[in-house]
Order: structure tokens, then sequence, then C-alpha cells
């Protein structure tokens, strides 16, 4: 089982439209979470970061659920530019440094 | 303006010759990374630092080697270049939190995209 799950896409989506990812991760002593949106090859962007209570910053929502293990991203009123791939990465635990990113879900926002 | 730069962004190269990549940041970051990015997988961290002359390998290490003489610089070298180091490669650094820089946003360079014949 890989560390951190999503589900590739694309999902295509029509402009206007909600839309929902999930992300699962395997490691149970892991303490941070994040999503970041990457535009076609280029460097990674954070979008938000994942906090226990779910935070919301304009149309994206995150939410996270320890107990299932996963976080979930969703996207009110899609536009255009919202087309990107969405990684989720979550640490390895509150002692090590790493990150471990997910291979991202793709999605894209049609007119 | 901060920031991360790396050089070259393109390279094509042969098997054996040897190549660095370069990796400055201007934000005092005490944490820098290399990852490299290949289809239908996520970014895997090759290695990391968490200070000057701190290096810690990351989960696919193998035929890369870093430095990090000075706060602000962290090259990834191939001694030995083969195909299947053919890749995208990103340099990241980010602020420590409670000690720990995984709780921090990645700051990333604009990627070296690495072709080895």
């Amino acid at each position: 089982r890989k560390e951190v799950e999503q589900d590739p896409g694309p999902f295509n989506v029509p402009e206007g439209a909600t839309v929902a990812f999930n992300c699962t991760y395997s490691n149970s002593a892991s303490q941070s979470f994040f999503w970041y949106r990457q535009d076609c090859r280029k460097e990674p962007k954070l979008l938000m970061s994942v906090y226990s209570s779910g935070n919301e910053d304009g149309r994206f929502t995150a939410q996270l659920n320890r107990a299932s293990q996963y976080i979930s991203l969703l996207i009110r009123d899609s536009k255009l530019s919202d087309s990107a791939t969405y990684l989720c990465v979550v640490n390895r635990g509150r002692s090590n440094y790493q990150l471990i990113w997910g291979a991202g879900t793709k999605l894209i926002i049609k007119p | 303006e901060a920031q991360v730069t790396q050089n070259p962004r393109y390279l094509i190269t042969v098997t054996g010759k040897k190549l660095t990549v370069t990796c400055s940041q201007n934000m005092n970051h005490e944490y820098m990374s290399w990852y490299r990015q290949d289809p239908g997988l996520g970014l895997r961290q090759i290695y990391y630092s968490m200070n000057v002359e701190v290096t810690d390998k990351g989960d696919v290490p193998e035929g890369y080697k870093v430095s990090r003489k000075e706060k602000r610089n962290f090259p990834l070298i191939l001694e030995s270049p083969s195909p299947n180091q053919t890749s995208l490669y990103f340099c990241a650094s980010s602020d420590r939190k409670e000690g720990n820089p995984s709780n921090q946003p990645q700051h990333f360079g604009d990627g070296t995209r690495l072709s080895i014949l």
C-alpha cells in the first residue's frame, strides 16, 4: 500500500460545479497535512494546510479525518483557472522531517 | 524577492558525465530538500538537509550526492548519471516551526528537467 494515495483522475468538471478530492494516508503518526497545486509540470505551490478542525479559504475547503486517515479538498464554484493537478502531502510523524507526496489528482474544468 | 533558484532549467547529457544542479535560496531557511518527479509518481525525496553540514538520505538517494557548506546553497551532484535518472528535479526550502520543517510550507524552485542519454 502506498503511504499516500490519490485518485489520479482526470476529473472533467463543468465550470461552476463543485468538485471533491480525497486522499488517504497510511501512517497514523502523521501530524501535518497539506494540499498543493501544480500546473503542467511547474513547481508545486501551497494551496492550503489542513487542520484538525477543518479549514476554508474562499472557495476551497479542506477536511481531515484522523480516524479513517484521509483528507479531502472541496472546490466550490469551480473556475477554468482551477484546472491543475492537486497534490496531497503528509508528513511521516512528529519526529520525522520528511514529507510524503501523493501522485496527484488531475482536474480539468471545462467551459 | 523571496525565491529558490535552480540551475540549469534544462539539461541533456550523456551517461557517465558528472553533473551538478545548483540550488540557492535567499530566505535564510534552515531546511532544504531535493525531489525528483516522474510520471504517475509523487515527488520523491532524494536528500534533505536540516542545516549547514547536516544532510540525510531521503527515499531515493542512490546515484546522488549533496553538500551543504553554506546555508543558502544545496547542490545536487550526479557523479555518474544514468538514463534512469532522467526526471524533473525540484529543490525546496522551508523554515522550521517547533523544530520540524515538515510543519511548514515548502518553497520550490522552478525545476530542472534532466535527460540522460
